[in-house]
């Protein structure tokens, strides 16, 4: 079965800081993965996924993900936080017509 | 132009109503998605249509029923409605049927269902 862990519910980093959400998953399978934000009191929007084509995959607004097999791990990185990063981070891994989203990641920039 | 739209975006209503909720894409997609954000932001598919045809339901009660009759509209049904209901309801669409990298899905703005 597949399952997604998003570890921290909470986020906190100064402005200009790098940014780390962690995303782990299992699969019985090679997976499909995604990150995606949600700004308040908004639906969710696309990031960034990975396709088998490369394991560092880069998205919008600065955001890149590094897909590493023998850590099952997708986590999220940005070199310099933004004010405007401030939202609700979600992974989701994907197999046979449907997402598997993690918690998510509330992500606060402090100025 | 909204790519996936969800009316109504705030529905309050007492528990033992029933209530509807649609939701319209005009991105041309073949596949649509309720999902089910609760109050700690927790986000779980309930249904997937494909062509109008149900392809996935995940052990939804069957209060909820969702009724597609074209492929761009996907709506939602609920029965007598209970307070755990409470929740955000989200529509999203994906252009193909399975999950592959290109099936990027594209949410709807969300419907704050409030039941008392």
């Amino acid at each position: 079965a597949q399952s997604v862990t998003q570890l921290g519910s909470h986020v906190s980093v100064s402005e200009g800081a790098l940014v780390l959400l962690r995303c782990n998953y299992s699969s019985s399978v090679p997976p499909y993965l995604f990150w995606y934000v949600q700004y308040p009191n908004q639906g969710l929007q696309l990031l960034l996924k990975y396709t088998s084509a490369a394991t560092l995959v880069k998205g919008i607004n600065g955001f890149e993900a590094e897909f590493k097999k023998s850590e099952t791990s997708f986590h999220l990185t940005k070199p310099s936080a933004h004010m405007s990063d401030a939202a609700e981070y979600f992974c989701a891994v994907g197999l046979n017509y449907k997402y598997i989203f993690g918690t998510g990641t509330r992500l606060k920039v402090l100025a | 132009d909204t790519a996936v739209s969800q009316t109504p975006k705030y529905l309050v209503t007492q528990m033992g109503n029933d209530k509807s909720i649609k939701c319209e894409q005009n991105l041309g997609h073949d596949t649509m998605y309720w999902y089910k954000q609760d109050s700690k932001k927790f986000l779980k598919i309930m249904f997937s249509y494909n062509n109008k045809e149900l392809i996935i339901n995940e052990t939804v009660p069957n209060r909820f029923s969702p009724k597609s009759p074209d492929k761009a509209h996907l709506n939602l049904h609920i029965n007598s409605l209970e307070l755990g209901d409470s929740a955000v309801y989200f529509c999203a669409s994906s252009p193909l049927a399975g999950v592959g990298p290109e099936d990027e899905q594209y949410f709807g703005p969300g419907t704050r269902l409030t039941v008392t």
